[in-house]
């Protein structure tokens, strides 16, 4: 099981770029890195998944160097609904047992302010 | 876009009630979870189903059962409810390299 290890909160302005790094220094040649953002009182949403290098979507950015050893959710301009706590989650592969997948570390609270 | 639908966004229940709580998904995904989420202790997993009739074990399974009779639903069952069970349950379907879709939840108040 690969542990992920992110900041507890961090603090940004509307407008800036937000990058978020998390730690997976025991992730598997199988393993896919998966990021999730979730509200209060709602369920986490998926925001952007990859196994290495770049990937971008219309929300965000996913930066994975060579060794794959952590990774980088990377938010453009954020605004203020862009607050909330955001869960790196690393993947055990698609035969493997599923539980071992969704073990969700304690995140990151992102706070935009105004 | 993957739907996943809890039955229940509020409920109310009696302590030593039996409390379903249902879940469908709609993607045809192999792979269902219950969690549960409380302040400070972040998302728990309960059970997991990687397929029909299938169930796995979580983190905290105790005073839970859960049921797959079907691919696209997956009930989670408190047999006895207690206050201690009171918090926000959430579940999901999906698979490890494709993500996970999560309903909106159910907030569960035992008193």
């Amino acid at each position: 099981l690969a542990k992920t290890t992110q900041p507890i909160s961090m603090d940004s302005y509307e407008g800036q770029e937000v990058n978020i790094t998390c730690s997976h220094n025991n992730i598997a040649t199988n393993d896919y890195i998966t990021w999730y953002q979730q509200f209060p009182s709602q369920g986490p949403r998926f925001i952007i998944q990859g196994y290495k290098t770049k990937v971008t979507n219309e929300v965000a950015s996913l930066f994975i160097p060579a060794d794959r050893k952590s990774s980088t959710l990377s938010l453009p301009r954020v605004s203020l609904s862009d607050t909330a706590v955001y869960y790196c989650l690393v993947g055990d592969g698609p035969n493997n047992n599923a539980g071992n997948m969704l073990t969700f570390g304690g995140g990151t609270r992102l706070m935009v302010k105004p | 876009d993957v739907k996943v639908t809890q039955s229940s966004r509020y409920l109310v229940k009696r302590t030593g009630e039996k409390v379903f709580l249902e879940c469908v998904q709609d993607m045809d995904h192999e792979n269902m979870f219950w969690y549960r989420q409380d302040p400070g202790l972040g998302l728990r997993l309960i059970y997991f189903s990687y397929d029909v009739k299938m169930k796995e074990k979580g983190d905290i399974p105790e005073g839970y059962s859960v049921s797959r009779e079907k691919k696209e639903r997956f009930s989670l069952i408190l047999e006895s409810a207690s206050t201690n069970q009171t918090s926000m349950y959430l579940c999901g379907s999906g698979g490890a390299n494709y993500g996970y879709t999560f309903g909106s939840g159910t907030r569960l108040t035992v008193v």
